[in-house]
Parts: structure tokens; sequence; C-alpha cells
């Protein structure tokens, strides 16, 4: 199975801030990456797929980039709804995997 | 607009059964793979298991590979997901979501508790 590794597990940012998110993969799993937001007592929202296409309706303030291994989620200019958990998902092969999350916190 | 409703959660006795259903609406269900995804209290997400449109195509995570059963009734737009042989692992919410590679549209979740 790929395994997913997120970094940082957690980060404390403020209004405003710009955070990266980084997942990377134990093999390379080519585009075939997602990102999805998630809050407490809530299901999962997709943000973006193909690593770098942003789902409709999300803001533009969120960026994915990478290929292969290494991906990033990129907040610019946190807004007090961003505070949140983010997940990485692969889908280059079965079975999916996801990285183990980011909790993003107001600082 | 895609709306996707769990049901059929609840507390089960290790080694029980249960069947979750997926209610779909807002567009056009047999055109779409479907997967169930799950939720441990206060852990992570993980993919379970996804179908193709016309059901000839399934995959499962190796944890439940012969104990879960993924199934659709297309004239019914609705996805099933029967649970056999369940362990104390098991234990978690679980979400219908649209999509093959990704959960582009998720439900609320189920929860499933198996506890003696």
């Amino acid at each position: 199975d790929i395994q997913m590794t997120q970094s940082p597990s957690s980060v404390s940012a403020s209004v405003g801030d710009r955070v990266t998110i980084t997942c990377r993969a134990s093999q390379g799993v080519s585009n075939w990456l997602a990102w999805y937001q998630q809050k407490p007592g809530k299901a999962p929202k997709i943000l973006i797929h193909a690593s770098s296409i942003l789902q409709r309706g999300v803001p533009s303030r969120f960026r994915g980039s990478g290929s292969g291994t290494d991906f990033t989620l990129t907040i610019s200019s946190l807004q007090p709804e961003d505070f949140a958990t983010y997940y990485c998902q692969q889908a280059n092969s079965f079975p999916y995997t996801f990285g183990q999350g980011t909790k993003l916190e107001i600082k | 607009e895609v709306q996707l409703v769990e049901s059929g959660g609840g507390l089960v006795q290790p080694g029980g059964s249960l069947r979750l259903s997926c209610a779909a609406s807002g567009f056009t269900f047999s055109s779409y793979w479907m997967t169930w995804f799950r939720q441990a209290p206060g852990k992570g997400l993980e993919w379970v298991a996804n179908m193709n449109e016309d059901g000839s195509e399934k995959h499962y995570v190796d944890s439940v590979k012969g104990r879960f059963a993924i199934s659709r009734d297309n004239a019914k737009n609705s996805l099933f997901l029967q649970m056999n042989s369940l362990r104390d692992e098991d234990t978690a919410v679980y979400y219908c979501a649209r999509g093959r590679n990704w959960g582009g549209y998720w439900g609320q979740g189920t929860l499933v508790t198996v506890s003696s």
C-alpha cells in the first residue's frame, strides 16, 4: 500500500497568514492526489483534485501543487472559516490511502 | 442539488452484521462510480470500497476483504455496504461519496459501533 505522510500534523496561524501543508507519498502517484477539508462533526469536503485542480466553488486562496511523491496545499491569506483539519488522499493505486491529517488552529 | 443520505448504522456486537444504505438524488446515479469511506472516532479518514457504474468492478481495502460487500441498485438510486463478521476496529462513521478516485460529494455519515 502507498503510505501518505503529511506535515506538519498541526499548525497554528493567524487570520491573514499564508500556510503550506505538505504531503509525501511512499511511491509515485503521478498527479492522482486530492485535498480535503474537514470541520468537526462534518463530512469532508473536497478542495482540490488531480493535484492542482480547484473544485468548483472553492476559493482561489487554496492552491495545490506537486507531482510524483511530493505535494503541497497552500492557503494564502487565511480566513476564519479555514480553520479545520486537512487531508491528502492518493488515488493512483488501490487501496486508496489518506495522510494522517493536518489540524490548522487559530493562533 | 446532489444529495447522499446514509442510514443503517447502529450498535452491533462483535461478529455481527449490518447493512448500510446510501440514498442518492440530484444526479444520474447510474452514471457514477460510488465509494464508501470511514472514520474511526477521533481518527483520520480511510477509504473502504468502491464500485463502478454497473457493479461489475469492485475494490476493497484489505482489512474488510471477505467481510464487507459493496453493491448498488441503480433503479432505486441506492448504494449499499453489507458488513459481516464485524470487529471492534470497524467502529466508525461510514460515509458514502460520489466518484471513483475521490469523493466529490459526501453524505453526512452513519455511525457504526461494534461493542459487546
